[in-house]
């Protein structure tokens, strides 16, 4: 059964980085064609894709947060983590990860963890 | 590659079958998934490759385009299909479209 499960710190302040860990079973990211994606939802808006991390550490980011962006793993974990830097009310979102295999579609999701920006 | 949905807002019967639109900016070959979110609940993919259903999805839903034109039809509308519907295309990166809201006349 694959499950996945988004944490992070709730609230944090402008010019902050926001930490966020994806915590999942049923599947291993040192699998062949395994993948784990972020996605966040601003409350009542659309779907915005952050970024993917691939069982052989390649990494793709949403071209227009690029820089602000940092995805990794731990393997041995069965985590992913996405870093976003110096945030502003903008990034306040639901933050949901989940599963790819092979193509970047994402057929299991986590619950999403709700992050807000204020000051 | 910007992905444009539509109606936004969709209003049909308990029986109906029901056409969603989504149109890429650009060539997206058959690389297009389609997403079905309820309220308060995280997504759940649908279609990929424009027309391959996914498993454990029922066979009401049925994908088809290739291009720039897709379009996700549900042949006869159920009261639990009411949710916002998304299209994903990953030719290029990840786009999704804005979604389009399905609710009952």
């Amino acid at each position: 059964q694959v499950t996945l499960k988004e944490s992070g710190p709730g609230i944090l302040q402008p010019s902050q980085t926001l930490s966020l860990t994806c915590t999942f079973s049923g599947f291993s990211l040192s699998t062949y064609g395994m993948g784990v994606g972020w996605i966040r939802q601003p409350s009542g808006k659309g779907l915005e894709w952050l970024a993917n991390i691939w069982w052989d550490d390649d990494k793709y980011y949403n071209p227009s947060l690029k820089n602000r962006l940092t995805i990794s793993k731990d393997t041995s974990n069965n985590q992913a983590f996405l870093k976003i830097t110096n945030v502003d009310t903008a990034d306040t979102a639901t933050y949901y990860c989940a599963r790819s295999i092979v193509l970047p579609t994402l057929d299991y999701w986590g619950q999403g963890v709700m992050v807000t920006v204020s000051s | 590659i910007q992905m444009t949905q539509s109606p936004s807002l969709l209003s049909a019967s308990v029986g109906d079958r029901v056409t969603l639109s989504c149109k890429a900016g650009q060539n997206i070959n058959n690389y297009l998934a389609w997403y079905q979110q309820k309220l308060g609940e995280a997504p759940k993919l649908l279609i990929y490759n424009a027309n391959s259903l996914q498993t454990g999805i029922p066979s009401r839903f049925s994908g088809s385009g290739s291009g720039t034109d897709f379009t996700l039809t549900i042949s006869s509308l159920q009261p639990e299909d009411v949710a916002t519907y998304f299209c994903q295309q990953y030719n290029s990166w990840n786009t999704f479209g804005a979604g389009t809201k399905l609710e009952l006349k």
